[in-house]
Order: C-alpha cells, then sequence, then structure tokens
C-alpha cells in the first residue's frame, strides 16, 4: 500500500507570494491532518479535513487555508508568505475520524518551504 | 488544555547502551490517546506505538519499550541495546478521543545520537 505523498518535496518562494502544498493520502484514508515543524515552535497542528469538510483548527491567521476534494486528496494554501512562514509542513492521513480506535496518523515525507 | 513535555533536548550514547526518552503530559480529558514518533535525518514522522488512556500495560516489542504511568502522568520510552540505526529525533505525542477531532499535540522532541 503506497504511503502518504506530498508534492512538491522542496519549495522555494518570495515574501508576499502564494503556494498550494497538496497531500494525498493512504488509499482508504479520509482524514487529513496538516502539521507545521520549525526549529522553534516545533510540530504545531494547522487544520484537519475529513469528507471535504474543515472540523478542526489550530492558532494560524487566515492567511493559512486548506481544502480536501472528493478523493480525499487535500491542499493547502498560504498566501502573502513571510518569512516566518519556512517550515517543513507535514501531511497526515488517518483510516476513519469516526472510529477513535483507528486515530493513528500516517505522515508523509513533508514540503520543505523556504521564503525568500 | 494539553500539553506534552520532553525535558530532554538531546541525548548522546554510546551503541549498545539502554536509553530512556521521558514523556510527560498534561490533559483534563479522562479518555485520550499518546504516541510516539521517530523522525529520521529524512524527515518523515514514523509511528511508533499509540497507548489509549484505559490501557496502562506496559509494551515490548523488539528493542523497544513503553512505560504508561497515568499516576505520574508520564509515557516514557526505551531503547535497548541501542544501535546506530536508532539515531533520530523522537517525538512524543498526545490526541484527545474527540469523535471528529484528529489533533496531534506533540512535546518538542528529543534528539537521540547513538555513537558507534
Amino acid at each position: 500500500k503506497a504511503g502518504v505523498t506530498q508534492t512538491p518535496r522542496y519549495l522555494i518562494k518570495t515574501r508576499g507570494q502564494q503556494v498550494t502544498l497538496s497531500c494525498s493520502p493512504i488509499s482508504g484514508h479520509r482524514s487529513v491532518s496538516w502539521y507545521q515543524q520549525t526549529p522553534g515552535q516545533g510540530l504545531q497542528f494547522l487544520f484537519e479535513y475529513f469528507s471535504e469538510t474543515q472540523r478542526n483548527k489550530g492558532n494560524f491567521p487566515g492567511r493559512f487555508s486548506g481544502r480536501q476534494f472528493s478523493n480525499s486528496r487535500s491542499e493547502m494554501n498560504v498566501s502573502t508568505l513571510e518569512l516566518g512562514d519556512s517550515a517543513l509542513y507535514l501531511c497526515a492521513s488517518s483510516l476513519d475520524g469516526y472510529q477513535t480506535s483507528y486515530n493513528e496518523q500516517f505522515f508523509g515525507p513533508g514540503t520543505r518551504l523556504t521564503v525568500l | 488544555a494539553q500539553k506534552v513535555t520532553q525535558a530532554q533536548t538531546e541525548i548522546s550514547v554510546v551503541e549498545k547502551e539502554d536509553v530512556t526518552l521521558d514523556c510527560v503530559y498534561e490533559t483534563r480529558d479522562t479518555t485520550y490517546y499518546l504516541f510516539w514518533y521517530k523522525q529520521p535525518p529524512s524527515g518523515e514522522l514514523v509511528f511508533l506505538i499509540r497507548r489509549n488512556s484505559f490501557d496502562e500495560q506496559n509494551e515490548i516489542s523488539g528493542r523497544y519499550s513503553w512505560n504508561f504511568q497515568k499516576s505520574t502522568s508520564s509515557f516514557n520510552f526505551t531503547i535497548t541495546a541501542s544501535q546506530v540505526v536508532d539515531s533520530a529525533v523522537y517525538f512524543c505525542a498526545l490526541s484527545e478521543a474527540n469523535w471528529g477531532a484528529q489533533k496531534l499535540v506533540f512535546g518538542q522532541g528529543t534528539r537521540l545520537t547513538i555513537n558507534p
């Protein structure tokens, strides 16, 4: 079974630009979560999608948004990039959000975003 | 609010030594899940173990073992006879068992270096 895939793996942008990152979950997984990892703040939860609906959101500004498609693939978008948005963005999928016994999250390799 | 503390920022040991990674958590929920993830230099978070709050039984998997104690809110991870390949950053994480909420709260991580 293929794991979680994220594209692109590396991205360089300049301040003020916007960026879209993509995540394809493990086949059959319907929940997709996004996390930001930085040296200073560590791993922080951005948001989670299930059945094309955002179910949970972390404490990030509105510049960070996401969506999920009917095939469970998800995208996250960051508008008006700032230097502090440079980070590793990790996507995770889990089998079924309503079955609490199945909430292991499996992570993709991440997209490393550098903002210049 | 939920919080996970990994007091050990970095640990360095010589191969074949045993090493314990500490994790202390805070939550007001009575039902929750605890996790350990490994992050090798490649960046992808690798799931190691999940424990629910009702199961305090310790677990051993090969060279890995976990000690969950609700009385001290700790979920420690021990590697026996460490190997160079165990070198990675290890994260402890907490998830509330909330229907429809897939959100992990991570500790700051412990960087483990196994020297030959």
